[in-house]
């Protein structure tokens, strides 16, 4: 089992909708939570972390976290072309700041 | 405000040279790292810095030596390159302010190993 695992898409979305990404995580000792947006040829760049349960907003971004679960998502509220990217989710164990897991993403497409 | 900065951003290597990949970064981060990303792999750890004077081995160290040179450098050496060392290097470092905490990115190094 992938530590992080991740679709790897692409998922297409029509413009202006609400992109939803999701991630699963197998270690329930993490304690924090990232999405990063990579464009191609790019390097990623942090949209936005999580550590609590529940939903975190950020402009058109809401990241939600459900520990009992394992999973972490990232919605993209009206979403627009140039959203389109690769969505990376990532998790740190709790005291770990070297043991920061990738996965390996999921290609979202945005269709005018 | 450059932030993390990385050369080359293109290599070609023949099997058996070396080379060294640069990383500065201007944010006062104590953290470093370097990372490999490959298609279908997700990005990989390498080596990392949790501060000046220290290194530690990641989940990819094999074929690789690195040095945390002071607070804002640290490189990463490939003594003899092998074609399974093509891939995409990214150097990261790491803050601790919690309303930004998370890596920041150099632009990375394309390595081609032929």
């Amino acid at each position: 089992q992938k530590e992080v695992e991740q679709n790897s898409g692409p998922l297409s979305v029509p413009e202006g909708a609400i992109a939803s990404l999701n991630c699963t995580y197998s270690d329930r000792g993490s304690q924090s939570f990232f999405w990063y947006r990579q464009y191609s040829g790019k390097s990623p760049e942090l949209i936005m972390s999580i550590y609590s349960n529940g939903d975190k907003e950020d402009g058109r971004f809401t990241a939600q976290l459900n520990k009992a679960s394992q999973y972490v998502s990232l919605l993209i509220r009206d979403s627009q072309p140039s959203d389109s990217a690769t969505y990376l989710c990532a998790v740190q164990l709790a005291g770990g700041y070297q043991k920061v897991t990738f996965g390996t993403g999921t290609k979202l497409q945005v269709i005018p | 405000n450059a932030g993390v900065t990385q050369t080359p951003k293109f290599q070609v290597l023949k099997t058996g040279q070396s080379m060294t990949l640069q990383c500065a970064q201007d944010m006062n981060h104590n953290s470093m790292y370097w990372y490999r990303q490959d298609p279908g792999m997700g990005l990989r750890l390498i080596y990392y810095s949790a501060s000046e004077g220290t290194t530690d081995k990641g989940e990819v160290p094999n074929g690789y030596n690195v040095s945390r040179l002071n607070k804002r450098e640290f490189s990463l050496r490939l003594e003899s390159a092998a074609p399974s060392q093509t891939s995409v290097y990214f150097c990261a470092s790491l803050g601790t302010d919690r309303r930004t905490y998370g890596y920041t990115f150099g632009s990375g190094t394309r390595l081609t190993v032929v």
